[in-house]
């Protein structure tokens, strides 16, 4: 399962640090991925990294803003986002990549909300 | 990137109809296709993948259809907890969702 921790109340600007505990499969063997909800809207993919944390990637809109990072040791994923704005608002979710699924989402975190608001 | 468009975007249905939403892809994505059922306050669940595999453990009611551009989600005869929304994915390159359908109890 995934456990997501660290959303918040965060001001315009702010920075936040959220974090995924992974648990009941290896977790270095799977590509991880963080996915958003703006409240009452879809889904949309935020980013993934690779097994190793070699390869990481990032839809535009949070480029240059937002870190996606893992530590395998702790079976932990992270996402540092910094320079929040209002539109960051979002339940996120980590979720697990599957190839063998044809790289579908199998496994999601119940999510953490993240308010950025003054 | 690639967008996802599907319709409708709600549905009332009632307990025992067919129901099939659809999800058009803006280039072909050959079968890098998912579908994902999202009830209220809850995560998404995956239900099909690669087009037309259904995921384990998923009712055998849920079916997927399409290659290419165009897909299908049906669910052949619903059940009350089948009212959510669904999600439709593209995993042919970053990953991009549909805007969602939210199916309606009539």
């Amino acid at each position: 399962q995934l456990v997501e921790s660290g959303g918040g109340l965060v001001q315009p600007g702010g920075s936040l640090r959220l974090s995924c505990a992974a648990s009941g499969f290896t977790f270095s063997n799977y590509w991880m991925s963080w996915v958003r909800q703006a409240p009452g809207k879809g889904l949309e993919w935020v980013a993934n990294i690779k097994q190793d944390g070699s390869e990481k990637y990032y839809v535009d809109s949070v480029k240059g803003r937002f870190t996606i990072s893992r530590d395998n040791a702790k079976n932990s994923l992270y996402l540092q986002m910094n320079s929040l704005r209002a539109d960051d608002t979002a339940v996120y979710y980590c979720a697990r990549r599957r190839d063998h699924l044809l790289l579908a989402f199998d496994i999601w975190g119940q999510g953490t909300m993240v308010i950025v608001s003054s | 990137d690639i967008q996802m468009t599907q319709s409708p975007s709600s549905l009332s249905a009632s307990v025992g109809d067919r129901v099939t939403i659809t999800c058009r892809a803006s280039q072909s994505i050959s079968n890098y296709l998912h579908w994902y059922q999202q009830r209220p306050g809850k995560a998404p669940k995956v239900l099909i993948y690669g087009a037309s595999s259904l995921q384990s453990g998923v009712p055998s009611r849920f079916s997927g259809s399409g290659s290419g551009t165009d897909f299908t989600l049906t669910i052949s005869s619903l059940q009350p907890e089948d009212f959510a929304t669904y999600y439709c994915q593209q995993s042919y390159s970053t990953p991009t969702f549909g805007q969602g359908t939210r199916l309606e109890i009539k």
